[in-house]
């Protein structure tokens, strides 16, 4: 099953507005990363924040997260026609002594004119 | 180099046939992971290495996917006798360590089999 799973599935809004993204996870964690994707192909790192943190900030990026719901959102504010693109959660889980990242299906962000 | 790479950056191939999938990455990282990604989907985990050794092997799709890094470097995927259904974009990813660390990603290598 599905580990990280961002909702909504996709979403279009008007240039100016903001954009709000949400993943929930299932299991403990240590970290959450929210990562971008343009094009299908390599994703771009946007921002980590740890389990002990509630909430970070990155430009017009801002990023909460709730370990008690399991769940972290993250808000594009003044969005802009570069912003669309597929934005995915990753957590990494403690799994024995290894911990691996696990990728959520992502939202797809569409930004009208 | 600068990024990871990733090559070839687009393969077609017949079915039945093997191919070797290669990723450079970031000088100095020890984690690298692969992943792969179907159209309009997300990604799905295949294999990730800490050094020369892979921890986690469960995300391969079956026994025809192998993978290996050498000098705790370079990483090459190999599919053999590969199906319609291996077709997708794969994902090579390195970071400094498998815990909290970003990834870095490759521009990734589209696969079409035929």
């Amino acid at each position: 099953s599905q580990q990280g799973e961002e909702d909504p599935q996709a979403l279009s809004i008007q240039e100016g507005e903001n954009a709000t993204m949400n993943c929930s996870y299932k299991t403990s964690i240590n970290n959450l990363q929210w990562y971008r994707q343009n094009s299908g192909r390599g994703l771009v790192h946007l921002i980590l924040i740890r389990s002990n943190e509630r909430e970070k900030h990155s430009g017009r990026l801002r990023v909460t997260l709730d370990t008690s719901k399991k769940s972290s959102s993250l808000l594009i504010t003044a969005s802009r026609a570069a912003d669309t693109a597929s934005y995915f959660c990753a957590t990494d889980l403690v799994m024995n002594r290894d911990d691996k990242i696990i990728f959520g299906k992502g939202t797809r962000l569409h930004i009208l004119p | 180099g600068a990024g990871v790479s990733q090559s070839p950056s687009n393969k077609v191939t017949e079915k039945g046939k093997d191919v070797e999938l290669r990723c450079d990455p970031i000088s100095g990282h020890t984690a690298l992971y692969w992943y792969r990604q179907s159209l309009g989907q997300g990604l799905e985990f295949l294999i990730y290495f800490q050094g020369n050794s892979a921890p986690d092997k469960s995300g391969l799709p079956s026994d025809r996917f192998s993978a290996e890094r050498t000098g705790g470097s370079v990483s090459t995927l190999t599919i053999q006798r590969t199906q319609q259904e291996d077709s997708a974009v794969y994902l090579c990813a390195s970071s400094l360590s498998a815990v909290g660390y970003e990834q870095y990603f490759g521009p990734g290598t589209r696969l079409t089999v035929t």
